[in-house]
């Protein structure tokens, strides 16, 4: 399993920007970027998933630079409602590594007003 | 669509005796469903692969004799805790697969086991 690392926490106001990087230096080529929400008391939920460059949907995007060894969710004027833990997670598709999904230790992202 | 639900929600049991949670796939059949552990302020934890009509795959550490999982059917696996112990509390979320072409697995709202 490609290795990755977060910050354990991140504090921002509503309406910023908010830019959550993960390392993963030891990505493999055929490795893609997901990242996944959590919200207290649930399930998690697939957000955005990348190879290369630039990724954007109605939620978030993803930024990958050409060394694919790191890569940041940007997600734009966040709300309280926002406030989740963010799971960077390198592997197949949607992240999986031989179908499984591994989580490491996430970004608890808190949104103030 | 690719609804999962879980039940019950949340569960209270004495030490000792054994509990049964579901997870089913609403709207969809799932080849495969998976059951994780989390404990608070922790990530989730993998604990099991359960495939419709064969034996789960358990991950390293965990308990089979402990954790029962049955799958029934394609839209329904079970995860039993048994001889339950209060270190056995946690939140026991599933989530489904659709088919064995996509790697997109959906998740369930999670069952919160309480052992006293």
């Amino acid at each position: 399993l490609a290795k990755t690392t977060q910050p354990i926490s991140m504090d921002s106001y509503e309406g910023q920007e908010v830019n959550i990087t993960c390392s993963h230096n030891n990505i493999a080529t055929n490795d893609y970027i997901t990242w996944y929400q959590q919200f207290p008391s649930q399930g998690p939920r697939f957000i955005i998933q990348g190879y290369k460059t630039k990724v954007t949907n109605e939620v978030a995007s993803l930024f990958i630079p050409a060394d694919r060894k790191s890569s940041t969710l940007s997600l734009p004027r966040v709300s309280l409602s926002d406030t989740a833990v963010y799971y960077c997670l390198v592997g197949g598709d949607r992240g999986s590594t031989l179908g499984r999904l591994y989580f490491g230790r996430g970004t608890q992202l808190t949104v103030w007003p | 669509g690719a609804v999962v639900s879980q039940h019950p929600s949340r569960v209270i049991c004495k030490s000792g005796t054994s509990v049964k949670i579901e997870c089913r796939s609403l709207d969809f059949q799932a080849t495969t469903m998976f059951w994780y552990r989390q404990f608070p302020k922790q990530s989730l934890m993998l604990m099991a692969t359960s495939n419709e009509g064969s034996k789960a795959t358990y991950e390293q550490g965990v308990e089979k004799d402990k954790f029962l999982i049955n799958h029934a059917s394609l839209t329904l696996s079970t995860l039993t805790v048994t001889s339950a112990h209060p270190e056995d509390s946690s939140f026991y979320i599933c989530s489904a697969r659709r088919t064995e072409d996509s790697y997109e697995q959906y998740f369930g709202p999670g069952t919160r086991l309480t052992v006293t």
